[in-house]
């Protein structure tokens, strides 16, 4: 069975400071890799995808994978408790469906 | 990215009886899919929703227990039949915009208590 695996947290930060996700997954031929935030009572909203090894990064957020480890990780800097969510982890699988990761709860402490 | 609206928001229903919730896209899509998302859990694929076909169901979930319609590209329907307090979840549609990018983006959600 095809799984993803994420600390569920939580994971608390001081404001400012850099957050660090992380996400294992264990089929190796996924291709595609999605980090979602979902806040309180609200629906997973997409915030970074990723397809090849290395970094990619947006505004405050990097995505790091590394397909070789089947390692996935989301950075975000300068953490603002506005970024206090949940954090989804989803990969790929056959059919084009998504497996999700159990979340991480992420508290940004004024 | 594709605007998804859900119907009804949230509901209250009585065990035994059944509930159909809507899931309406501004665009035409390919690719529609229905998950649940129990009380404090991540999200759990139920189907995906294929136009002019039969959908195809996740090992635990079945057709008479989920119906689903979709009859056309911007439009479909996930029922709860025969509802029990253990279907109390919420329940969410997301679709694929076919970009070739394998996201998806999700509707607001309905929130369903089984009493």
């Amino acid at each position: 069975q095809k799984e993803v695996e994420q600390n569920s947290g939580p994971l608390s930060v001081p404001e400012g400071a850099i957050a660090s996700l992380n996400c294992t997954y264990s089929d190796r031929g996924s291709q595609s890799f999605f980090w979602y935030r979902q806040y309180s009572g609200k629906s997973p909203e997409l915030i970074m995808s990723i397809y090849s090894n290395g970094d990619k990064e947006d505004g405050r957020f990097t995505a790091q994978l590394n397909k070789a480890s089947q390692y996935v990780s989301l950075l975000i800097r300068d953490s603002q408790p506005s970024d206090s969510a949940t954090y989804l982890c989803a990969v790929n699988g056959a059919g084009n469906m998504l497996t999700f990761g159990g979340g991480t709860r992420l508290m940004v402490k004024p | 990215s594709a605007v998804i609206s859900q119907k009804p928001s949230r509901d209250i229903c009585q065990r035994g009886t059944s509930l159909t919730i809507q899931c309406q896209v501004d665009s035409q899509v390919t690719m529609m899919f229905w998950y649940r998302q129990q009380p404090g859990q991540s999200l759990t694929l139920i189907a995906t929703a294929n136009q002019g076909s039969e959908a195809t169901y996740e090992s635990g979930f079945v057709i008479d227990k989920f119906p689903i319609s979709r009859p056309n590209l911007t439009f479909s329907t996930l029922t709860v039949s025969n509802m029990s307090p253990e279907d109390s979840s919420i329940y969410l549609c997301s679709v694929d915009p076919g970009t070739g990018g394998d996201e998806q983006y999700f509707g607001p959600g309905t929130r369903l208590t089984v009493t």
